[in-house]
């Protein structure tokens, strides 16, 4: 069965620059989710799609951006790269009609910042 | 102010034998409960959900008990296996937009 795909898998950056990450969810899966995950830390929820709508927020500094596309996938925009970015960045994806607690995540982006 | 606790982040047990991954919350918002088992390199998998008005919710070997009264969960796994050494997330799913929020994990390791 197809799942969640994120590219890249591993992404070095230095401070200041930018890093796009992208999430392709599951076929029909309508709603999108992006977690943040630090090191020796619990992944953390950033932001979340509905019908290429941002439907909520969580702890998403002003320095990055998502959208969601009309094939639904996804992608992360991160400016002005800090040290602290560095982490493990995991995209989820469900069906909004479907099991209310089924969020089906990806292999995840480890992103390096120098 | 961490919504979600997982006290123990290591736990060792012999395979055959019982695993109990315990988990509390502060947030009485939380409508679900779900865990998630990691394996490293991979995102987390979804195991097993309870809703917030259930007690109890089995599935194979995986069986999930919530005590509303004492905010707490757990995850019971018999008879636990090898494979089943991972790292286990505990989740409240909670707000419109259905977001999880984790708690730190415990790495569940299964001696043969």
């Amino acid at each position: 069965a197809a799942g969640v795909i994120q590219s890249p898998r591993h992404l070095i950056k230095e401070k200041r620059e930018t890093a796009t990450l992208k999430c392709y969810p599951i076929p029909r899966h309508d709603t999108v989710y992006w977690y943040q995950q630090g090191p020796g830390q619990d992944p953390q929820f950033l932001i979340s799609f509905y019908e290429k709508m941002q439907s909520d927020k969580g702890s998403i500094p002003d320095r990055f951006s998502a959208q969601q596309f009309s094939d639904y996938h996804s992608e992360l925009n991160m400016s002005s790269l800090e040290l602290g970015d560095s982490a493990l960045y995991f995209c989820a994806s469900s069906l909004a009609s479907g099991t209310p607690n089924e969020q089906f995540f990806g292999p995840g982006t480890r992103l390096t910042v120098l | 102010d961490q919504q979600v606790k997982q006290n123990s982040p290591s736990l060792s047990v012999q395979e055959g034998r019982i695993s109990i991954l315990n988990c509390d919350y502060t947030n009485s918002m939380f409508d679900y409960f779900l865990w998630y088992k990691k394996y490293p390199a991979e995102g987390p998998t979804f195991l097993i959900s309870i809703s917030s008005i259930k007690d109890k919710n089995e599935d194979g070997r995986f069986t999930v008990f919530l005590n509303k009264s004492a905010k707490h969960l757990s995850l019971h796994i018999v008879p636990s296996q090898p494979g089943d050494s991972a790292v286990y997330f505990c989740a409240g799913l909670s707000g419109s937009a259905r977001q999880l929020t984790f708690g730190s994990g415990t790495q569940l390791t299964v001696l043969p």
